[in-house]
């Protein structure tokens, strides 16, 4: 069935250091792959997307990259700060068509040390 | 603007009893989705409406019930509450094209 892996499940960095999670999906059919960032208490927050027809996409210090024949997708987290500390999910759908269910990985906790 | 929006934020239930959880999407936003996050883990998708008719349904039992009104709020409803039914309640809507979804602060669900 469909299966997001996520991987590690807890990280911790040095303020200034860069920060990388990795994901594997299973849906060959997958097509688009959003990072979420959960605090503690509040609802997942959209970060960054990349669609299967792009290799790689940045934002200021975050980036994610995609290899579709590997299945693999990662986000890149550069100059951490200790704000950028959170919950972070993957995730993977097929989306644009009727439905766009998000199957999600197990996430990451990331503790950026002052 | 505001964002997504769910009611109540907390809520204490007893086994058995049924609970309704309410969604406001982001203005504009025709669909809206419904997860369950268990803590420890990631989201798991419940239900998908767009333009008020059902789009996709999770593996949830038929306890679990959703509808969409016109305005294109949504409740989510769960019938013969268990304790392993509490949970993180999470509402996401998008826009045109479905792909981007924004989720709101969820509903804390707790049975006894």
């Amino acid at each position: 069935g469909e299966n997001v892996e996520q991987h590690p499940s807890t990280l911790s960095v040095q303020e200034g250091d860069s920060a990388v999670i990795k994901c594997t999906y299973s849906d060959s059919a997958s097509n688009y792959f959003p990072w979420y960032k959960q605090e503690l208490g509040k609802g997942p927050q959209l970060i960054i997307d990349i669609r299967s027809n792009v290799g790689e996409k940045k934002d200021q210090r975050i980036a994610v990259t995609l290899n579709k024949t590997a299945k693999h997708f990662s986000l890149h987290i550069t100059e951490t700060q200790p704000e950028d500390s959170a919950v972070y999910f993957c995730a993977a759908s097929w989306g644009g068509g009727a439905t766009n269910k998000l199957i999600f990985g197990t996430g990451t906790l990331l503790a950026v040390q002052p | 603007d505001a964002g997504v929006t769910q009611s109540p934020t907390h809520l204490i239930k007893t086994r058995g009893q049924h609970v309704t959880l309410r969604c406001s999407p982001i203005s504009g936003h025709k669909s809206v989705s419904w997860y369950q996050q268990v803590l420890g883990q990631g989201p798991q998708f419940i239900f998908q409406y767009y333009e008020k008719e059902e789009r996709g349904r999770g593996n949830f039992p038929d306890r679990f019930s959703a509808r969409q009104f016109p305005n294109y709020s949504s409740e989510l409803n769960v019938n013969a509450l268990l304790l392993g039914d509490s949970a993180l309640y999470l509402c996401a809507s998008s826009g045109q094209g479905i792909y981007e979804q924004y989720f709101g602060p969820g509903t804390r669900l707790t049975v006894t």
